[in-house]
């Protein structure tokens, strides 16, 4: 089945502990996107990256890191996460231009 | 920075009647995605209509974009109780990396 995995599905964790978020897709798609949801604001895009090792900065990167090793996994990384990114996270994925994303089934990551 | 604007914010129907949401924007697009999000979970793309196109239909959704007004209209015909949902616009612009999300409309079907 084509998809995107995300992993974990919920997350707790103290302030200052650094924690990855994993995403993977199985429809060799070249584009990738890391998004938050939070309410009131919408999603908002994070990290993108068009191709393995050409990544960049959405609207929200600060507090975030990313890679793109391999063309699959786009792992979103929190070095010292603070109360400030408890949200919802979603990772998706496109063939690229005007096609839609598909997007995994999400991560509420809670810092406390 | 959000790109459109959901109007309204939420709407409540009947089931069998038709839900109109609408969604406005700033600057030039390529495109236009609709997006749907059942509580908490992952976004569905429905359906995605290019900025040369007036009109387009996927089984009970139509879609409309007046770039002239930088507006589009998602239009949902005989709801049913599994439209129940948000429902998202992103427009997409020369690159495909980079889609912005609107607020989105919360749609409640009643029975």
């Amino acid at each position: 089945e084509a998809q995107v995995t995300q992993n974990p599905r919920y997350l707790i964790t103290v302030t200052g502990k650094k924690l990855t978020v994993t995403c993977s897709q199985n429809m060799n798609h070249e584009y990738m996107s890391w998004y938050r949801q939070d309410p009131g604001l919408g999603l908002r895009q994070i990290y993108y990256s068009m191709n393995v090792e050409v990544t960049d900065k959405g609207d929200v990167p600060e507090g975030y890191k990313v890679s793109r090793k391999e063309k699959r996994n786009f792992p979103l990384i929190l070095e010292s996460p603070s109360p400030n990114q408890t949200s919802l996270y979603f990772c998706a994925s496109s063939p690229g231009q005007e096609r839609g994303y598909t997007f995994g089934s999400g991560t509420r990551l809670t810092v406390v | 920075s959000q790109q459109g604007e959901e109007d309204p914010q939420a709407l409540s129907i009947q089931e069998g009647e038709n839900a109109t949401m609408n969604c406005s924007y700033k600057t030039s697009i390529n495109n236009l995605q609709w997006y749907r999000q059942n509580s908490g979970r992952g976004l569905v793309h429905l359906i995605l209509i290019r900025s040369n196109e007036r009109e387009k239909h996927s089984g009970r959704l139509r879609v409309t974009l007046d770039t002239s007004k930088k507006s589009s209209s998602l239009l949902i015909t005989a709801s049913r109780a599994a439209d129940t949902a948000s429902y998202f616009c992103a427009t997409g612009g020369s690159s495909a990396s980079k889609i912005i999300f609107g607020s989105g409309t919360r749609l409640s079907i009643r029975p």
